[in-house]
């Protein structure tokens, strides 16, 4: 166990519609990265916020957004989806923000859209 | 652009040494190396990470070359449960961004 937490595990969703997965960090960690992992595109960095404020964006749709909460919990928004948005989606937290710090990984959210 | 590349699979017997490589030619000064496992249906998990010297951990041993061009990890004596898929990513210093590529699988036969 990690201690970072995802919900839901699951998700079934519709084409056009909007869905939102949260994460909430190990205890104390101030960083939070959230990946897309799709079996044609392997695991991708999405978008990384570090107490509140976005610190590194990198393959992120522009239907796609996310935050990080006063209570450090983050939230991906996934909107007008497509059938290629159907993917496990990890949420990682780690205690700083450098390119040395170990990252913790959630167990993840199964996207599936119908 | 992953800027690691890996093989795209190794075996290894139970108890032997296995030595996973990773090229990572392009690394700039600054740039630390990681590496990360996924277990089937899990998450990844961090295994080791090391800037210019090689690393020890519980886990493994991170073995970087003079040049920095390549690296090695090296798993001393595999089990069962160290088959997963490994990942090589350059910790990008200037935007944190962690490129996992398509990563090696590790088959360990018994």
């Amino acid at each position: 166990d990690s201690g970072v937490t995802q919900t839901p595990k699951h998700l079934i969703t519709a084409t056009g519609q909007r869905v939102t997965l949260r994460c909430s960090p190990r205890s104390g960690d101030l960083s939070v990265y959230w990946y897309q992992q799709s079996l044609d595109q392997g695991l991708q960095f999405l978008i990384q916020y570090y107490n509140g404020e976005e610190r590194a964006k990198g393959n992120i749709l522009e239907r796609f957004s996310a935050q990080q909460f006063p209570d450090l919990h983050s939230e991906l928004n996934l909107s007008s989806l497509e059938l290629g948005d159907s993917a496990l989606y990890f949420c990682a937290s780690s205690a700083g923000t450098g390119p040395w710090d170990e990252q913790f990984f959630g167990p993840g959210t199964r996207l599936t859209v119908l | 652009d992953a800027k690691t590349t890996q093989p795209n699979s190794m075996e290894s017997n139970e108890e032997e040494p296995v030595h996973l490589p990773c090229n990572h030619s392009t690394i700039s000064g600054t740039d630390y190396i990681h590496w990360y496992r996924q277990l089937p249906s899990q998450g990844p998990e961090y295994v080791i990470h090391g800037l210019t010297s090689n690393v020890n951990n519980r886990m493994a041993s991170l073995a970087i070359a003079e040049d920095r061009k390549s690296s090695t990890l090296i798993l001393h004596r595999a089990t069962l449960r160290d088959a997963a898929v490994y990942y090589c990513i350059r910790g990008d210093y200037n935007n944190n961004d962690m490129r996992f590529g398509a990563g090696t699988r590790l088959t360990v036969k018994p």
